[in-house]
């Protein structure tokens, strides 16, 4: 079964930093891009940032450029997200996600998600 | 930044009735649209429906459709089943930063 699985969030003062990590298994996991997309309490999906294959190209929003850092251990299965100097307006559930193939930028598989909160 | 705009915000439909919704972007994105439901409540994940503007994903029902291309894309699912109630979401991929649409609550009428 094709499964992500994240884990990381918590509760952490503005300022601070947090790493969240995915976990993916039922799929090759170095053939697919992969993205983070977080949620904000009762709001809409905002991507947030995505890495490719083979971890050598990487994007990110305007929101949280040079701020949080995405990365892959391919020979782990898993994705990373560095979050550093954290405000409120990160507070969301962060969700990591697969794209469907090379050639589109859909997401198919996504992950249960992890709660962050930032807040004093 | 490519802006996608939802309409409308909120559609309320009876079961078993035909649900339109539109999406518009601020830009051309080609057929690099995608669609997403998510239902209400905790850890209710969005599930890819259609990608390509109109190609349905891997095991969503034919009553999902999409259709569009450059700047104007409608979902349309044409009879409505009690678990389709949720929020749908547009997203393009066709320009970096990747962009979703604010999405549009389908609710029993």
């Amino acid at each position: 079964e094709v499964q992500l699985l994240e884990s990381g969030g918590g509760l952490v003062q503005p300022g601070g930093s947090l790493r969240l990590s995915c976990a993916a298994s039922g799929f090759t996991f170095s053939n697919y891009a992969m993205s983070w997309v977080r949620q904000a309490p009762g709001k809409g999906l905002e991507w947030v940032s995505l890495i490719g294959a083979s971890g050598t190209i990487t994007h990110y929003a305007e929101s949280v450029k040079g701020r949080f850092t995405i990365s892959r251990d391919n020979s782990k299965n898993t994705l990373y997200m560095q979050m550093n100097s954290l405000r409120a307006g990160d507070t969301a559930v962060y969700y990591c996600a697969k794209d469907q193939s090379v050639t589109t930028g859909d997401m198919d598989v996504w992950g249960l998600g992890t709660t962050v909160t930032v807040s004093s | 930044e490519i802006v996608m705009t939802q309409s409308p915000g909120t559609l309320s439909v009876s079961p078993g009735e035909r649900a339109t919704l539109s999406c518009r972007a601020s830009q051309s994105v080609n057929s690099n649209l995608a669609w997403y439901q998510q239902k209400p409540g905790h850890g209710q994940a969005p599930r890819l429906l259609i990608y390509g503007a109109s190609t349905r994903a891997t095991g969503i029902p034919a009553r999902f459709s999409g259709s569009g291309s450059g700047t104007e894309f409608t979902l349309t699912i044409s009879s409505l089943q009690s678990e389709d109630f949720a929020v749908y979401y547009c997203q393009q991929y066709n320009n970096w930063p990747r962009t979703f649409g604010q999405g549009t609550k389908v609710e029993i009428k």
